[in-house]
């Protein structure tokens, strides 16, 4: 099982490209997750989706968008690419919550380190 | 409290040594508590999922304690060894007005030296 993976590794756009970032895992889970990390903070929900056709919105879900088409895919746009969105993109997946509403534990993809200048 | 916040920022310990840190968490609406350890250049890994209050888990040297009731987790590393350091992280599922929300600390760096 290749587990979670993040296309592309790496990226450096211009301020107003856009772009789209993929995230695919092949442990059948239902839910996934975009994050970005920055020095000297945690990382931080964009959005994430607990089954395919929904999504949700995390703590800093201004100037991207997303989209689960297929269970296994979830995939991050920006529309209009600004520097402060410079930063390392994370995917993860984990199983939907247990009967006792807990939430269970991510798998985390490898990242995509993002440069926007 | 009404982030995560974890303490201490960074450690330096001696191989052997044994340490701790702590995750402080709001304790209202509490859901789960997350602990992820994050080597350099690599992605993050689950270590515990703890959801009881008074709950206990172990994984080879490392274990964790959780207290719900007053919003802090525990980590607990024995007899430290190079291969422990990494950064660890915590994260706590919260109920707030706008829904569920995950929030992660900003991780406690670990460093064991030989």
């Amino acid at each position: 099982n290749a587990g979670v993976t993040q296309t592309p590794k790496f990226r450096v756009l211009k301020t107003g490209q856009s772009m789209t970032l993929l995230c695919a895992q092949d442990m059948n889970h239902e839910y996934m997750y975009w994050y970005r990390q920055d020095p000297g903070m945690g990382l931080r929900l964009i959005h994430y989706s607990v089954g395919e056709g929904t999504t949700a919105k995390g703590e800093v879900p201004d100037g991207y968008n997303v989209s689960r088409l297929k269970k296994q895919n979830f995939l991050l746009g920006l529309e209009s690419a600004a520097p402060s969105q410079t930063s390392v993109y994370f995917c993860a997946s984990s199983h939907a919550r247990t009967s006792g509403g807990a939430y269970n534990e991510q798998f985390f993809g490898p990242g995509t380190r993002l440069t926007v200048l | 409290i009404l982030n995560v916040e974890q303490s201490p920022q960074s450690l330096h310990v001696q191989e052997g040594d044994s340490t701790n840190f702590t995750c402080s968490f709001p304790s209202s609406n509490f859901y789960a508590l997350h602990w992820y350890r994050w080597e350099t250049a690599k992605s993050p890994e689950a270590l515990f999922v703890m959801t009881l209050n008074g709950d206990e888990k172990k994984k080879g040297r490392i274990s964790a304690t959780l207290n719900t009731k007053e919003g802090y987790s525990y980590l607990y590393i024995k007899g430290s060894q190079p291969e422990d350091s990494a950064t660890y992280l915590c994260a706590s599922w919260i109920l707030t007005g706008g829904g569920n929300k995950l929030t992660f600390g900003t991780g406690t760096q670990l460093k064991v030296e030989l």
